[in-house]
């Protein structure tokens, strides 16, 4: 039963260009959406998050967009770069039990 | 100075033996989890303890015992090693009060069981 879901294993995107990574979740109950990256042999680094009660959280390159009638988010890294290759995982959690669920991850692969 | 740390960062082990993997949090955090990533790299969460207390265990065989001697500690134990319990174990920390939402991870430990 996957409450997150990130339904591209992978994607490709021109250095310079602007990745989007999108993620699904079924429980309308989660208060937080939570974006991690992860490259290969290390942990989960936190990138952005964003409240339930918003709809649009921007940090730097990264901004996270939630849709929560569609129960739909999705991330835009602005411009892409080399350093961006990654795994990245969409997270929720409610704020009344402590658990982060996590998708799948998308690879995300920047070409040069 | 690494915020979560885990030893170790692999283990190799027979079927049956026993094994621990230590985390340890220097954040100041009160809550501290144990998440596992299969084959297929789902990242699962096994445990959750608040102030050393057990407040999450998701369906997890009784072999797993996680142990929290005070509120920067979460070990786990793995009783009678299986197969598939082959993964990559990654600790994690986050604080229930305050602003922050966001958990902190260790770099993980890579489990082979063989």
């Amino acid at each position: 039963d996957q409450q997150v879901k990130q339904n591209s294993p992978s994607l490709s995107v021109q250095e310079g260009r602007i990745s989007i990574l999108n993620c699904d979740y079924t429980n309308s109950m989660f208060d937080y959406f939570l974006w991690y990256k992860k490259y290969p042999a290390e942990g989960p680094t936190f990138l952005i998050s964003i409240s339930s009660i918003k709809d649009k959280n921007e940090d730097g390159r990264f901004t996270v967009f939630l849709n929560k009638s569609a129960k739909h988010l999705s991330l835009h890294i602005v411009p892409s770069q080399p350093g961006d290759s990654a795994v990245y995982f969409c997270a929720a959690r409610w704020n009344r039990d402590d658990k982060i669920i996590f998708g799948k991850g998308t690879r995300l692969h920047i070409l040069p | 100075d690494t915020a979560v740390s885990q030893t170790p960062k692999y283990l190799v082990t027979q079927m049956g033996n026993d094994k621990s993997i230590k985390c340890e949090q220097n954040l100041g955090h009160d809550t501290m989890y144990w998440y596992k990533q299969d084959s297929k790299k789902f990242l699962k969460i096994m445990f959750s303890y608040n102030n050393k207390e057990l407040i999450i265990n998701e369906t997890v065989p009784n072999r797993f015992s996680p142990k929290s001697p005070d509120k920067a500690h979460l070990n786990l134990h793995i009783n009678s090693l299986e197969l598939g319990d082959s993964a990559v174990y990654f600790c994690a920390s986050s604080s229930m009060t305050g602003s922050s939402t966001e958990a902190f991870f260790g770099q993980g430990t890579r489990l082979t069981v063989v």
